[in-house]
Order: C-alpha cells, then sequence, then structure tokens
C-alpha cells in the first residue's frame, strides 16, 4: 500500500517561503497527491492537488518530480495564520475509496 | 457554500452508554468517512461507506459500528462506550476517489468519563 513520509515539524518565519517535502516511494501510476490543512480543533481543509510537474493555485504551489516518488508543497510568505498542520496524501493503492492520513508536518510561523 | 454538519461539537459520556455521532452532508456525496484523530496519532479512519447501507472498516473498527440509511447521513456508533474511546471525531465526504474534494466536519470532541 502507498504510504507517505513528511517531517514532523518545521519553523519559520512570517514573510518566508516554506517547502515541505513528503516521499511516497509506493504510488500507483495513476494516483494524485493531495495536501491538506489542519487548524487545531477543526476539520482538515483540502489545499491542492497534483498529478506531476507543477500545480499552483491561490494558496500554495506543488512541485512533483518525473518519477513521482517526492512531492513538495511551497507556501509563498507565510503568515502567522498559516501555522498549522499539513497532510500530504496518496490513495492506499487497494482502489478503495479512502484516504489515510499519517502523522502530518506541523508548521510554526514565528513572528 | 458545501457543508458537513456534525450534531454535536462536544459531548460528555458515561462508560458503557450506547452513543450516537450523527453526521449529514449537503453534497450528493457518495462516500462518507469517520476518523478519530487522538494527539501524536494523527487521524485514523474508523469505518467509510461509498452507498447507502453499505459499510467497509477502517483501520480501527473495533468498538464501533455504523449506520448508513439515508444518502446524506452517515452515523457512527459506540455500542459500550470506554474511557479510551475519548477522541475528536471527524466526519468527511467526498465524490471523487483521488483524495480531492474531501470535505470534513468540524469535528465532535467525546468524552467518556
Amino acid at each position: 500500500l502507498a504510504k507517505t513520509t513528511q517531517p514532523i515539524s518545521m519553523d519559520s518565519y512570517e514573510g518566508q517561503e516554506v517547502n515541505i517535502t513528503c516521499s511516497h516511494n509506493n504510488i500507483a501510476t495513476n494516483d494524485y497527491i493531495t495536501w491538506y490543512q489542519q487548524f487545531p480543533s477543526q476539520g482538515p481543509r483540502f489545499i491542492i492537488q497534483g498529478y506531476k510537474t507543477k500545480v499552483t493555485n491561490e494558496v500554495a504551489s506543488l512541485f512533483i518530480p518525473a518519477d513521482r516518488k517526492s512531492s513538495t508543497l511551497s507556501l509563498p510568505r507565510v503568515s502567522l495564520s498559516d501555522t498549522a498542520v499539513y497532510y500530504c496524501l496518496v490513495p492506499p493503492g487497494d482502489s478503495s475509496y479512502k484516504l489515510i492520513f499519517g502523522s502530518g508536518t506541523r508548521l510554526l510561523v514565528r513572528p | 457554500d458545501v457543508k458537513v454538519t456534525q450534531s454535536s461539537r462536544y459531548l460528555v459520556k458515561r462508560t458503557g452508554e450506547k452513543v450516537f455521532l450523527e453526521c449529514v452532508q449537503d453534497m450528493d456525496h457518495e462516500n462518507m468517512f469517520w476518523y478519530r484523530q487522538d494527539p501524536g496519532l494523527g487521524l485514523r479512519l474508523i469505518y467509510f461507506s461509498y452507498d447507502v447501507k453499505m459499510k467497509e472498516k477502517g483501520d480501527i473498527p473495533e468498538g464501533y459500528s455504523v449506520s448508513r440509511e439515508k444518502k446524506e447521513r452517515f452515523s457512527l456508533i459506540l455500542e459500550s462506550a470506554s474511557t479510551n474511546q475519548t477522541s475528536m471525531y471527524l466526519c468527511a465526504s467526498s465524490f471523487h476517489r483521488q483524495g480531492r474534494g474531501y470535505t470534513f466536519g468540524s469535528g465532535t470532541r467525546l468524552t467518556v468519563v
């Protein structure tokens, strides 16, 4: 089954760019990579999804190399309100509809 | 605005009680999910359903059951609540298999005393 590995925590300062890398060595050929954000006492919220190369939206960019065994979520010029847990997800590879969440990356943005 | 609504934000129940957690979505999604979240353990899948009256076990189904009688409603049942079921419970729904468009509720923080 596909599994993701990402850093447990990261620290940054306001205005900096933050890059969170996730490895997913067993990702299936047709599967997408999805990132979610979770604030304390709230449910996770979809940020971005991609299949290959680069995807950008109003919140973040997602970089995926050609081998697709990893991906990097890039948050430009973070603010204090970006302090949250970020989850990288890929489908488990068993054709099911479930999503398996790892422990995520706890990002702390300091003033 | 699309929504997943969980019936209670906070619940306190006694050990041995039967507990019902309700979740309703207004997006006509086929798939619905129940997760629990505990410090240091992330989100763990309890049960999910991909159609009315269909259910599949997730990673930690023991001590739980579910009911999906209508498309928009997915209920999690704790048959006999125990203190180790004290947790944050999150309901989600989705249309896509690929993980996009999962919408989560705000969660129910259940305390079993």
